[in-house]
């Protein structure tokens, strides 16, 4: 069972686009929702993370919307730039931080062009 | 700061063999630490969640026998695959939390196992 949906598998975006990835959970014991960007052989790196208490974070040009009655969030990248290109996972946990691991998207490779 | 190591970044073994991987908080003392599976083009699927000076535990359907977790000193865990087999080669990922910064998780860059 996957516990976190996410789409689209990949996404292509034209410099200066805005990138959009959705997420879908299913258990509502999660409390904790972070986004991840990952590049080719390197670990994850936290971009930004946001609580079911909050329908919306904001951090440079990278947003989180949160819809706690639909169990979806997203992330949203302004002014997508070439260096952006790279594969991000969105994750959930019950506690904050991911105390007790996190439980990941099967990811989205962005490609911007540009 | 808040950087975590991995060794060695990738090995070549060869079917049968064991094959210890090292995971370590270079500037920050951690009292658990992560070890996830990484396959080509996928997500990353936690295995076991290891605690300094405890057993790890391990995720439903990860065989504890085959994949020995240590950890030994709250800078410290190691994975070792035992009895390796051309299934288990992957990209095994560990990720550690500050023991004074419980909301805050480090990843570290990954160690690429190929078991031939």
């Amino acid at each position: 069972q996957q516990q976190v949906k996410q789409s689209p598998q990949s996404l292509i975006v034209q410099k200066g686009g805005i990138s959009i990835i959705n997420c879908a959970y299913e258990n509502t014991a999660f409390d904790y929702f972070p986004w991840y960007q990952q590049f080719p052989g390197k670990g994850p790196a936290l971009l930004i993370a946001i609580r079911p208490d909050v329908s919306e974070k904001k951090e440079g040009r990278f947003t989180i919307s949160f819809n706690k009655s639909a169990k979806q969030f997203s992330l949203h990248i302004m002014d997508s730039q070439p260096g952006d290109s790279a594969t991000y996972f969105c994750a959930a946990s019950r506690r904050w931080g991911g105390a007790d691991g996190l439980t990941f998207g099967k990811g989205t490779h962005l490609i911007i062009q540009p | 700061g808040a950087v975590v190591s991995q060794h060695p970044s990738w090995v070549i073994c060869k079917s049968g063999t064991s094959v210890k991987i090292e995971c370590r908080s270079l500037d920050f003392q951690a009292t658990t630490m992560f070890w996830y599976r990484q396959f080509p083009k996928q997500s990353l699927m936690l295995m076991a969640t290891s605690n300094e000076g405890s057993k790890a535990t391990y995720e439903q359907g990860v065989e504890k026998d085959k994949f020995l977790i240590n950890h030994a000193s709250l800078t410290l865990s190691t994975l070792t695959v035992t009895s390796a087999h051309p299934e288990d080669s992957s990209f095994y990922i560990c990720s550690a939390i500050p023991r004074d910064r419980l909301y805050e998780q480090y990843f570290g860059p990954g160690t690429r196992l190929t078991v031939t």
